[in-house]
């Protein structure tokens, strides 16, 4: 059974680029959650899609969009990116409506932005 | 913004020795998680305690959770240098337990 999986997993891109990330979640998971890690922090939440829509969202700016797929899996998508975009950016799955369910983490992507 | 804050931050020791990790939180929550993370990767789940829950172990770990002084406790017993990673505790915002609202961390060194 395949846990959470994310592509790429290094990415280089300059300020003002654009840049998607992937995610495809656990099996059996309906619901995709992803989160920011700057160095020495703690993960911050970005946002959370269930049923292909945006379901919750974190303090951070519309330059941060996404989508899921008819299969649960998902993308993040950061437009005009900028030197503090660098980040570790980390993918979750989970059950929806099972309560106090657990959530996996994938590998996560490492971006840097120059 | 945080919701918890590990204590301390750093932590070395032996291999055979305890360690023992705080978090404390700010909210109401349904449930708190601890997670670890080796360099910089993916997070691992340790363990899961419900709000109504005070103490729980899985294998050399134990979780307690004090929702009084909203705070809890990893301890690592007979730790080994495979243990070496950065450890943190998440909470769900108690409105809903999907969003993890994650502290800073606790940097654990174990010395062979």
């Amino acid at each position: 059974d395949a846990g959470v999986t994310q592509s790429p997993t290094h990415l280089i891109k300059t300020r003002g680029q654009q840049v998607t990330l992937r995610c495809s979640p656990k099996s059996g998971h309906d619901t995709v959650s992803w989160y920011q890690q700057a160095l020495g922090q703690g993960p911050q939440f970005i946002f959370q899609y269930y049923e292909e829509e945006e379901r919750q969202r974190g303090n951070f700016p519309d330059r941060f969009s996404g989508h899921q797929f008819p299969n649960y899996s998902s993308e993040l998508n950061v437009n005009a990116l900028l030197l503090g975009d660098s980040a570790l950016y980390l993918c979750a799955s989970s059950r929806l409506l099972v309560n106090t369910d657990t959530q996996y983490f994938g590998p996560g992507t490492r971006l840097t932005v120059l | 913004s945080q919701q918890g804050e590990e204590d301390p931050q750093a932590l070395s020791i032996q291999e055979g020795e305890n360690a023992t990790m705080n978090c404390s939180y700010k909210t109401s929550i349904n449930n708190l998680q601890w997670y670890r993370q080796n360099s910089g990767r993916g997070l691992v789940h340790l363990i899961l305690i419900r709000s109504n829950e005070r103490e729980k172990h899985s294998g050399r770990l134990r979780v307690t959770l004090d929702t009084s002084k909203k705070s809890s406790s990893l301890l690592i017993t007979a730790s080994r240098a495979a243990d070496t990673a950065s450890y943190f505790c998440a909470t769900d915002s108690g409105v809903n337990t999907d969003k993890l609202i994650f502290g800073t961390g606790t940097r654990l060194q174990v010395f062979p």
